[in-house]
């Protein structure tokens, strides 16, 4: 099945720098890269999505790149504000014939005011 | 749309006691997914489905169990809870997850367990 890494595991910042979360995958063949949101005791909710066939998608202050051949993707969150802080959660689709996404261990972004 | 729910919010139980927690969506999405939360660490995958009649196990399926008679519901349940069983539970459901073209998953508002 697919392997997905992410990192860092934590990431510090203060408010107004950038945040990168990079996430890395191991099947070649994956085409649905994902990231999602989880604020303290809520659901994980989807921010921003990618597919194989573009290399950048960028939704006002938050941007997905993919890099097909090193087979990985990142986060950008610019101009950070406190209410960016969350867990953020990169996943990967099925492979090998499996029905199981496979998610990423998770950064927990802190924001200091 | 109310998206995914679940019921209840909140429950303490015993050791050794058995429940169900609710999962039901209405947006006619096929794929199903039951995921539990520890402290500070990330999803892991119970049980799954991937349309009506159809489950199988995921990352960490011991002590529970699914059913799916319908699309839109997907009960998970404990037997002979256990202190181990204390989590955060996530049902969360997609349209369409099959191989490389998978798409969103939305997540249900979570069950709070403990089990004392």
């Amino acid at each position: 099945g697919e392997n997905v890494e992410q990192h860092p595991s934590t990431l510090s910042v203060q408010e107004g720098d950038s945040a990168v979360i990079k996430c890395t995958y191991s099947d070649s063949a994956s085409n649905y890269f994902p990231w999602y949101k989880q604020e303290l005791g809520k659901r994980p909710q989807l921010i921003i999505d990618i597919r194989s066939n573009v290399g950048e998608k960028k939704d006002q202050r938050i941007a997905v790149t993919l890099n097909k051949t090193a087979k990985h993707f990142s986060l950008h969150i610019t101009e950070t504000q406190p209410e960016d802080s969350a867990v953020y959660f990169c996943a990967a689709p099925p492979s090998g014939g499996s029905y199981i996404p496979t998610f990423g261990r998770g950064t927990s972004l802190i924001v200091h005011p | 749309n109310a998206g995914v729910t679940q019921t209840p919010k909140f429950r303490i139980l015993k050791i050794g006691q058995s429940m169900t927690l609710q999962c039901a969506q209405d947006m006619n999405h096929n794929y199903m997914y039951w995921y539990r939360q520890d402290p500070g660490m990330g999803l892991k995958l119970i049980y799954y489905s991937v349309g009506a009649g159809i489950t199988d196990k995921g990352e960490v399926p011991n002590g529970y169990n699914v059913s799916r008679s319908t699309t839109e519901d997907f009960p998970l349940r404990l037997e002979l809870a256990a202190p181990s069983q204390t989590s955060v539970y996530f049902c969360a459901s997609s349209y369409l997850f099959e191989g490389p073209r998978g798409n969103e998953q939305f997540f249900g508002p979570g069950t709070r367990l403990t089990v004392l």
